[in-house]
């Protein structure tokens, strides 16, 4: 049972390029979560979706990042025109547990960004 | 605002000396408390705690939660060099999977 699978594992942009990171969950998972790590920092919320809803981005800013979970096919977090801020490490993480039980997240080996 | 705040920020010890890691917490409808390793990849799960008193195991680790006091520690018995890492305390708050995360404390053990 293969694990949270995260590409690409890393990823050098120039500022103003897009970046585009996907994740597929663990099988039989249908929610997916992202979080943003910066260097000496806390993983960040960003944002969590289950299949064609997204549930909660409150963690996203609004502006220039974007995320989906489509019926079919991975997970994508998209950030245009990237920005130096914007270097950090993304993590992915699934669960199969509903609202209504608690449970851990099972994390993805991340995704690092760097924009020149 | 939620936080979670962990210490001591980074910890260098011996092998088989034994830590304690510690996580303190401010959240609105606390639900759940987890403790993860995090070596150069991707964080593993250690422990969730969700009631008070009641100590978790596995092996040399072990952590308990106070609920009242909004703190939970985690214990490494026998350190070895294999447990350096960095290890991160999460809280859930009631119903919304937005799990906070402490910016982690950074162990080493030295051989």
């Amino acid at each position: 049972n293969a694990g949270v699978m995260q590409n690409p594992r890393h990823l050098v942009r120039r500022r103003g390029q897009e970046a585009r990171l996907r994740c597929s969950p663990m099988k039989g998972h249908s929610h997916v979560y992202w979080y943003r790590q910066l260097p000496e920092e806390g993983l960040k919320f960003m944002v969590y979706l289950q299949k064609e809803n997204i549930i909660d981005e409150s963690g996203m800013p609004k502006e220039r990042f974007s995320a989906e979970f489509p019926k079919e096919g991975p997970s994508i977090l998209r950030i245009q025109q990237v920005v130096r801020g914007d270097s950090a490490a993304y993590f992915c993480a699934s669960s199969p547990w509903t609202r209504a039980i608690s449970g851990e997240l099972f994390f993805g080996e991340g995704s690092r960004l760097t924009v020149l | 605002e939620d936080k979670v705040v962990q210490s001591p920020l980074s910890l260098v010890v011996h092998e088989g000396d034994t830590v304690t890691l510690n996580c303190s917490y401010e959240v609105t409808n606390f639900r759940s408390l987890l403790w993860y390793k995090q070596e150069k990849k991707a964080p593993t799960f250690l422990f969730m705690l969700t009631s008070s008193g009641i100590e978790k195991k596995s092996g040399r680790l072990s952590s308990i939660l106070d609920k009242k006091e909004l703190f939970s520690i985690l214990n490494i018995t026998a350190t070895q060099t294999g447990d350096s890492a960095v290890y991160l305390c999460a809280v859930e708050p009631s119903g919304t999977y937005k799990y906070i995360f402490g910016t982690g404390t950074r162990l080493k053990v030295l051989a």
